[in-house]
This record gives C-alpha cells, structure tokens and sequence, in this order.
C-alpha cells in the first residue's frame, strides 16, 4: 500500500507555544489529505480536509484560527497547533487518498501541552 | 449526518477462535474499509470493499460488503496474540470532489494466547 509518513510522533511543548506536524505522502501524489484527532480510546475525529494548492475545508467546531493546515505540495500537509493549550494534548493522525478511494494513514503524532 | 454502528465495542477470545466484528450505516456508501490500529500508532488498512456483495479476503482476514450498501462485517479466522487490537470500520460516499470517510466507533480485540 501507499506510505504516508508523519513527524515528529512526539512533541513536548509549553502552553502558548506553537507546534507544526508535517504529513508526507512518500511514494505517491496526494491532491487531498485528511487531519484527524483521535481521544484516548476513541475513533478518529475529521478535523479538516486539506486541499493541495487551496484552503483546507473544515469540520464543525474545528478552529481554523487556532489549527492552521498549509498543503502547499502535492506530497506535504502540514498542521499547525497555534498558542497551544493543555486541552490541545491529543493524537493527532494524518491520512491521504489515493485514487482508488483507499485512505492510507500516517504513524500518527503525540501533542502533549504542559 | 451519517452515522456507523460497529458491534462488538470489545471482545475477549482465545488463541485459535474465529471472530467477526460487523459495521451499520443509517445510509448508504460506496466505498467500505476496514483497518486496525495499535496503540500509539496511526490505522492500518486492512482490508477495501468497492462493491456491493464484494467478498475480499487478506490471509486469515474476510470482509464482505453488504448488498444494501449500507453493512459490512470483518471475519479472522483461527486468531492469534498478534490480531490484539482496535479494528475500526470506515465508510466513504464519494462523489466529485467531496470525499469524506466516517469511522465506526471501533472494536477491541483482546486475544488470550
């Protein structure tokens, strides 16, 4: 299957602070990826959808000020948790769509906020 | 919006039993996946149904798609310690370029060697 790679899988950061995630699709083309947050054992979360070249879409009560999503190559999103906050603490997974309609996800990325 | 029920939420079983694992939409996709997840780490797919009564298998893993479009169920056969997971079901109606996928709640699989 196809390989999407994420980073860091984990940071640390203080509260106020801004953090970037990066998704990479490594070996295909990716017009549209996807940004989920996923609580302790619970099912994934669509935060936005993200548009090569365009504006991410976002989900309901998704903040577009506070988590900005840049998709500025057709193999690079990258999420931006800006002045974070302990309640930003989550897991944060990244996926991309290939042609087939199949969605391949990354190794997911761990927030802590102190 | 659309709604998915995976059942079980958990299951505890031994080293060797088959299991089955089944999803239910309010409404209809085109599209059915299946995925596993450890923890800590992003889901991994599984297996991926594009048709109505598909029956697609991948090793001990089968999963169908059902005719109403509207099910799906995830069968392992002959489990081992190694199939301990969360299985999440996901479905995708997509038209153009509106593409969303929803995700079940998930199923635990708890396997005692």
């Amino acid at each position: 299957g196809a390989v999407v790679s994420q980073h860091p899988s984990r940071v640390i950061c203080k509260s106020g602070t801004s953090v970037k995630i990066e998704c990479r699709s490594l070996d295909f083309q990716a017009t549209t990826m996807f940004w989920y947050r996923q609580f302790p054992k619970k099912s994934l979360m669509l935060m936005a959808t993200s548009n090569e070249g365009s504006k991410a879409t976002y989900e309901q009560g998704v903040e577009k000020d506070k988590f900005l999503i840049n998709h500025a190559s057709l193999t690079l999103s990258t999420l931006t948790v800006t002045s974070a906050h302990p309640e930003d603490s989550s897991f944060y997974i990244c996926s991309a769509k290939v042609y087939t309609g199949e969605l391949f996800f990354g190794e997911g990325s761990r927030l802590t906020v102190l | 919006g659309q709604q998915l029920n995976q059942s079980p939420q958990s299951m505890f079983i031994q080293e060797g039993e088959d299991v089955s694992m089944n999803c239910t939409s309010s409404s209809i996709f085109n599209t059915w996946l299946w995925y596993k997840q450890d923890p800590g780490e992003g889901p991994v797919l599984l297996i991926a149904l594009y048709k109505a009564g598909e029956l697609t298998s991948n090793g001990r893993l089968t999963a169908q798609f059902g005719i109403t479009r509207k099910d799906s169920f995830l069968n392992i056969s002959a489990s081992i310690p190694s199939d301990v997971g969360i299985y999440f079901c996901a479905g995708a109606l997509s038209g153009g370029s509106n593409y969303k996928l929803t995700f079940g709640k998930g199923t635990l699989l708890t396997v005692n060697p």
